[in-house]
């Protein structure tokens, strides 16, 4: 079981280009989320999936998109990177509403 | 909306000795989990206890232990005998109980400094 995984471990990006930041997971969790953690700050919930086909917004989805084609996949892709979006992000998942959220080693970003 | 406070941004504890980190929350529901999680410099977020709301008894995990006060809102992480590798960011985080989706709330940690 290699849990959650996530590549690159970490990229540098100038401003207004995009990519993709890749989460994987082997355990079979419906849920699966992705956080940006900014220094003095908690981890903050940036977009969710409760399955295959479905995601939302969590609280600051602005300038990311996902999609999730498969149970095990979750990618966030930045559209056109900005300076504010440097950060750490983790990408986390959980078997339903009552699991414990199990996270990835997170990937730091930095654009400049 | 559910908020979590960590007043302590740093602290530091002898090694061998015992350190409480503490945690408060705010919500009006009844039913909810609360964690505490250990971020190393490493990075990785690594679950270190976890509370059922609905549990009186205090969770417990080896040399870790938490004081749930569901009244006074209050959920405080106790290191017995700290050890060298428990220097990290640690922190404190809330969820719902509700069925579906239930976001998880984070502090915004507390630095454990152990001094050998």
């Amino acid at each position: 079981n290699a849990g959650v995984t996530q590549t690159p471990k970490f990229q540098v990006l100038k401003t207004g280009q995009s990519m993709t930041l890749q989460c994987a997971q082997d355990m079979n969790h419906e849920y699966m989320s992705w956080y940006r953690q900014d220094p003095g700050m908690g981890l903050r919930l940036i977009h969710y999936s409760v399955g295959a086909g479905i995601t939302d917004q969590g609280e600051v989805p602005n300038g990311y998109n996902v999609s999730r084609s498969t149970t095990e996949d979750f990618p966030l892709r930045l559209l056109s990177a900005a300076p504010s979006q440097t950060s750490v992000y983790f990408c986390a998942s959980r078997r339903q509403s009552w699991g414990t959220q199990y996270f990835g080693p997170g990937t730091r970003l930095l654009v400049l | 909306a559910q908020t979590v406070t960590q007043s302590q941004p740093e602290m530091s504890v002898q090694e061998a000795e015992t350190v409480t980190l503490s945690c408060t929350y705010d919500t009006s529901e009844s039913d909810y989990y609360l964690f505490w999680y250990k971020q190393p410099p490493s990075r990785q977020m690594i679950l270190v206890i976890r509370q059922e709301a609905y549990k009186q008894q205090n969770a417990t995990e080896n040399r870790f232990s938490v004081n749930f006060q569901k009244a006074a809102k209050s959920f405080s992480l106790k290191i017995s005998d700290s050890q060298l590798g428990d220097a990290a960011m640690y922190f404190c985080a809330y969820r719902s109980a509700r069925g579906g989706y239930q976001k998880v709330t984070f502090g915004t940690g507390t630095k454990l400094q152990v001094i050998p």
